[in-house]
């Protein structure tokens, strides 16, 4: 079936780097994306969107490029900062779909920012 | 503003037992989410409501799950009888109305639940 997966389950940067987590996509049909970020204990946090007519979206210190050619969507941290530690996962709701307003959650990336 | 608030923050209790999880939406919101996450499962949609109508529940595993949204500001997640296999963190979210598909949701801190 259709789905979202991230390339990498963990990624470490030093602090002041930058970071860029990667996420696949199957569904040529997406038409919306969201990038969430989780911290230990809490719920997900809305962090940046992108619909599938733009390729390039930025935000505070974040940036999210979307490759529609190769399905293929990143999410930019500059100067990453020991607060951005977390679990990122990228959504996609896929258009038409069963529902406009499901997100299907990709498995999501481990940042750990290093001192 | 108050986000969504979840309660319990944490439940544990007896396989057999009944567990409800409550939730209550940013106010103004019109759109519910009930979530699971696992580690093996990521994070599931189990159910949504609109309006306090449920729209989709193809999300809920089985029979012993039911939620229900008697009013816009409060739903509840049921469980009975709870299995072992239930224990998970269970996410409420909310969406606004008016915005693009209803996006984006925003989460409460979720319950954790442990089924012994």
């Amino acid at each position: 079936g259709e789905s979202v997966g991230l390339h990498l389950p963990t990624l470490s940067v030093q602090e002041g780097d930058n970071s860029i987590i990667n996420c696949a996509y199957s569904n040529s049909a997406s038409d919306y994306f969201i990038w969430y970020k989780q911290e230990s204990g809490k719920g997900p946090q809305f962090i940046i969107d992108i619909r599938s007519n733009m390729d390039k979206r930025q935000g505070q210190r974040v940036t999210v490029l979307l490759n529609k050619t190769v399905k293929h969507l990143s999410l930019q941290i500059a100067a990453t900062q020991p607060g951005d530690s977390a679990v990122y996962f990228c959504a996609e709701i896929g258009s038409p779909s069963g529902s406009a307003r499901q997100l299907t959650f990709g498995s999501g990336t481990q940042l750990t920012v290093l001192p | 503003d108050a986000g969504v608030i979840q309660s319990p923050r944490h439940e544990v209790t007896e396989m057999g037992q009944e567990v409800t999880l409550r939730c209550k939406p940013i106010s103004g919101h019109d759109y519910l989410f009930w979530y699971r996450q696992t580690m093996m499962r990521g994070l599931e949609l189990l159910i949504y409501f609109n309006n306090n109508v449920p729209i989709d529940d193809s999300g809920m595993p089985e029979d012993r799950f039911s939620a229900k949204m008697p009013n816009a500001s409060f739903s509840t997640l049921k469980i009975q009888p709870s299995e072992p296999r239930d224990s998970a963190v269970y996410f409420c979210a909310s969406s606004s109305p008016g915005t693009l598909m209803g996006q984006p949701q925003h989460f409460g801190d979720g319950t954790r639940l442990s089924i012994l």
